[in-house]
């Protein structure tokens, strides 16, 4: 069966600190793989998608960058945390053959940046 | 780009009630509308989606419709219980597309 873990689940940073969240999917081959920012009362908001090794796209043009250096590896990063940057991170995968409904999510990495 | 509109913020029924939860869309060519249930502490998952070619669909106490024509589509919870209290979460994307743009969210609480 398919799994994701996302780490670390906590996370306090000073401001103008880097940041790297890794996200890891086991059990598929070739997934889509997102990064989401949950921050209070704005929902769900997608920041990166990729859909293969090295091929990201950027959703929201902010401080965050994101590679994919393995087929099932993820990674956000930051060279400099801003105060705005503070919120709830959620990694997910979905299929391979196109957008076919389901994201499987992280259990999420809550980051605070003081 | 997708635009994707969720009211209420929050709402609070009686157990036994109906809830009723409703989203707006901007892309005409969105067809592809799941919502995810997230329990406190825990992360999003789905309980329901509908494609564009249906107009409404049901799982057991849930249900969903949608109105193409209004681009707004509506989530049902029949005979509510004290653990569909979570944050209930729309989205919509075209089955092209690998972006799926998520609402604002509604916090549900079902009253014992």
């Amino acid at each position: 069966s398919q799994t994701i873990h996302q780490w670390p689940a906590t996370l306090v940073q000073p401001v103008g600190s880097p940041l790297s969240l890794e996200c890891t999917v086991e059990g598929t081959s070739n997934p889509n793989l997102y990064w989401y920012r949950q921050a209070a009362g704005r929902g769900l908001q997608l920041l990166f998608y990729s859909v293969g090794i090295g091929q990201i796209s950027s959703e929201v043009p902010q401080n965050l960058s994101a590679s994919r250096p393995q087929d099932r590896q993820f990674i956000l990063s930051s060279k400099k945390l801003l105060l705005s940057d503070s919120g709830f991170y959620l990694c997910a995968w979905s299929v391979e053959t196109g957008y076919t409904g389901e994201l499987f999510f992280g259990e999420g990495s809550r980051l605070t940046v003081l | 780009g997708e635009n994707v509109e969720q009211h209420p913020s929050t709402l609070s029924v009686q157990e036994g009630d109906s809830a009723v939860i409703k989203c707006t869309y901007s892309d005409s060519a969105s067809n592809y509308f799941p919502w995810y249930k997230q329990e406190l502490g825990k992360r999003p998952q789905l309980i329901i989606d509908i494609r564009s070619n249906v107009g409404e669909k049901k799982d057991q106490r849930i249900a969903v419709t949608l109105n193409k024509t209004a681009k707004h589509f509506s989530l049902h919870i029949t005979e509510t219980q004290p653990e569909d209290s979570a944050v209930y979460f729309c989205a919509a994307a075209m089955d092209s597309s690998y972006k799926l743009i998520f609402g604002s969210g509604t916090r549900l609480l079902v009253r014992p």
